[in-house]
């Protein structure tokens, strides 16, 4: 069974702080990994990637992926109070659009 | 271009009632993916349908089915609903089966009483 783990659960951090998030994967026929940010209601997509140690970035977030070690991880530099939100990391396999999803990072930004 | 939407957004029924939710996806976008939130199981695939076929399914019974039309809306209905069934289902939208990013929907937050 495919499985998708997000550590930490929780964070707390304070306006300016970076912070990094951790994202594993066990997914048998691995194609690609997404990043999700959930504030209220929908995820809003952040990133996919699908290539070994090819760094994505937008803005102050930047996202990489290591396919040998399975896992990605998430950065937020210099982060603001809108940061705050819930972060979810998805992973596919080769079946097509079955998406696993992890528990998610619940991320507090203290002004 | 508009993005993906869902109707209704909110919604209260009795245990063993069923229900229907509808889902129209982003202009172009062909392939519809279901899927439940709950904060106990967080977030968890239910189908995903393409060309009006369903190509995947996740591990939910039976009372669980969806169609999509030949304009790629989706529909979902559960039928006899139980309590357990009170999560948001969301629905999200890529322009293919092959492995795209998904755009999801706002929601629809099923309360079962």
């Amino acid at each position: 069974e495919d499985k998708v783990v997000q550590s930490p659960l929780s964070l707390v951090v304070h306006e300016g702080d970076t912070v990094t998030l951790n994202c594993s994967y066990e997914v048998t026929n691995f194609r690609s990994l997404l990043w999700y940010k959930q504030e209220k209601k929908a995820p809003t997509f952040l990133f996919m990637l699908t290539s070994s140690g090819i760094e994505k970035k937008s803005g102050r977030l930047s996202s990489i992926l290591d396919k040998k070690e399975l896992f990605s991880i998430l950065n937020i530099t210099a982060t603001q109070t809108g940061d705050s939100a819930v972060y979810l990391c998805a992973a596919y396999n080769n079946a097509g659009n079955m998406l696993t999803f992890g528990g998610g990072t619940r991320l507090m930004v203290k002004p | 271009k508009a993005g993906v939407t869902q109707t209704p957004r909110y919604l209260i029924k009795t245990r063993g009632q069923q229900v229907t939710l509808s889902c129209s996806p982003i202009s172009g976008h062909r392939s519809v993916s279901w899927y439940q939130q709950t904060p106990g199981q967080g977030l968890q695939f239910l189908f995903e349908y393409f060309s009006e076929t369903q190509r995947n399914k996740g591990n939910f019974p039976g009372r669980f089915s969806g169609r999509q039309f030949s304009n790629s809306r989706s529909e979902m209905n559960v039928s006899t609903l139980e309590l357990g069934d009170s999560a948001l289902y969301l629905c999200a939208s890529s322009i293919g089966p092959q492995v795209y990013e998904q755009y999801f929907g706002p929601g629809t937050r099923l309360t079962v009483t």
